[in-house]
């Protein structure tokens, strides 16, 4: 079945890097787009990057732009979002998504923490 | 960017009772070539992903009880839930996929009275 599988979070200072990883199976992986989303703890969801089907073209969120790079490896069947000087407010769930248009499937997130 | 307001932000229902979750956009989302709204829901329980219950608005995912339904056109949306059962305890999301960036609205919390 289709399934994604977040991997790369954890704690990290205000100012350091940290890089995702979303391992996708189950389907076609260099035929769709695919999606970063997160979400604040005890909060909602926010859009945070799209990459199309072959890396060619990106978008990002304001909040994120300058700061994230999102790529894929389709070789491996792998989405990435590096994320540079992360700052506290960019504490969140990060979950990936296939592109439908909609999003569907989501994995089940990886847990990012910026403190100090 | 498209701006997606949810109402109400909660809401509490009983067990075998309607609930309804509105969802408007500061734009539509109905394009117009194909008459189709790039519209979707989706259903989050806790500790869990977001999963997607509803797109172009009012077409059931495959799997998604017959008692969601979702309607409407343009800027103005609604979910149905006819008869809530205890396993639809969650928050629900209106999203719009017409335009990137892609976003969301604050979230409807649904409870059991």
């Amino acid at each position: 079945q289709v399934q994604l599988v977040e991997s790369g979070g954890g704690v990290v200072q205000p100012g350091r890097s940290l890089r995702l990883s979303c391992t996708a199976s189950g389907f076609m992986f260099n035929s769709y787009a695919m999606h970063w989303v997160r979400q604040a703890p005890g909060k909602g969801l926010e859009w945070v990057a799209l990459l199309s089907y072959d890396g060619s073209t990106k978008y990002y969120a304001d909040s994120v732009k300058g700061r994230f790079t999102i790529s894929r490896d389709n070789s491996k069947n792998t989405l990435y979002l590096q994320m540079n000087s992360l700052r506290v407010e960019d504490t969140a769930v990060y979950y990936c998504a296939k592109d439908g248009p909609w999003f569907d499937p989501w994995g089940q997130g990886t847990l990012v923490t910026v403190s100090s | 960017d498209i701006v997606m307001t949810q109402s109400p932000d909660s809401l509490a229902v009983s067990l075998g009772e309607r609930a309804t979750i509105n969802c408007k956009s500061s734009q539509s989302v109905l394009y117009n070539s194909n008459n189709k709204n790039y519209l979707a829901w989706y259903r989050q329980k806790p500790g869990q992903p977001p999963k997607l219950i509803i797109y172009w608005a009012s077409t059931r995912e495959s799997g998604v009880p017959d008692r969601f339904s979702g309607s409407g056109s343009g800027t103005d949306f609604t979910l149905s839930i006819s008869s809530l059962q205890a396993e639809d305890v969650a928050v629900y999301y209106c999203q719009q996929y017409f335009s990137t960036p892609r976003t969301f609205g604050q979230g409807t919390k649904v409870e059991i009275k």
